[in-house]
């Protein structure tokens, strides 16, 4: 059966500090892969997509940057945190030509 | 733009009721539509699905209905229980953007006892 997983579950983060959050498949390969975040009592923003290693597509503007050095790893990284990025990020993942996607728990970041 | 929204930010119902979640999408060339349940401080879960070319899709307690004319998307739980308690999210899939899901703003469902 196919997992993901996403740590950490929460994390505090001064401003200016980096991010770095890790995302991991199992069960499957070549997986689309997606970072999402939600503000809270939103609805979901998509952030970056992926459809193979080295492959993502950016859609925002933003402060954060997304990698996927290996088949079922996605990571969102940044190199200095702002206050706007608080939020709850989520990964999923998804196959090509299939409606449902698979989250992770998500990860709640707050920056202070 | 292309967008997909809810008519209601939130539902609050009676345990043993049937609860309607609506939704409207203004993008005619999605091929199909979603129901996500997400529960506080959870990751989203998959309820059902419905192609374009339906106008109803059943599941166990859930009915999802499809009227393409007003473009407007649907779900019916049945019986609802406390459990149900959450935001309901409906997403539509881009036919043109097969890697892209069109997200809602969700619906927070409350079932009273």
């Amino acid at each position: 059966s196919q997992t993901i997983h996403q740590w950490p579950a929460t994390l505090v983060q001064p401003v200016g500090s980096p991010l770095s959050l890790e995302c991991t498949v199992e069960g499957t390969s070549n997986p689309n892969l997606y970072w999402y975040r939600q503000a809270a009592g939103r609805g979901l923003q998509l952030l970056f997509y992926s459809v193979g290693i080295g492959q993502i597509s950016s859609e925002v503007p933003q402060n954060l940057s997304a990698s996927r050095p290996q088949d079922r790893q996605f990571i969102l990284s940044s190199k200095k945190l702002l206050l706007s990025d608080s939020g709850f990020y989520l990964c999923a993942w998804r196959r090509t030509g299939n409606t449902e996607a698979f989250f992770g728990q998500g990860t709640r970041l707050t920056v202070v | 733009g292309e967008s997909v929204g809810l008519h209601l930010p939130t539902l609050s119902v009676q345990e043993g009721d049937n609860s309607i979640i609506n939704c409207a999408y203004s993008n005619s060339a999605s091929d199909y539509f979603i129901w996500y349940k997400q529960e506080s401080g959870k990751g989203p879960q998959f309820i059902i699905d419905i192609r374009s070319n339906m106008d109803k899709r059943q599941g166990q307690r859930v009915t999802v209905l499809l009227n393409k004319t007003v473009k407007h998307l649907s779900l019916q739980i049945a019986a609802t229980q406390p459990g149900d308690s959450a935001v309901y999210f409906c997403a539509e899939n881009n036919a043109g953007n097969n890697r892209k899901l069109i997200w809602g703003l969700g619906t927070s469902l409350a079932v009273n006892p």
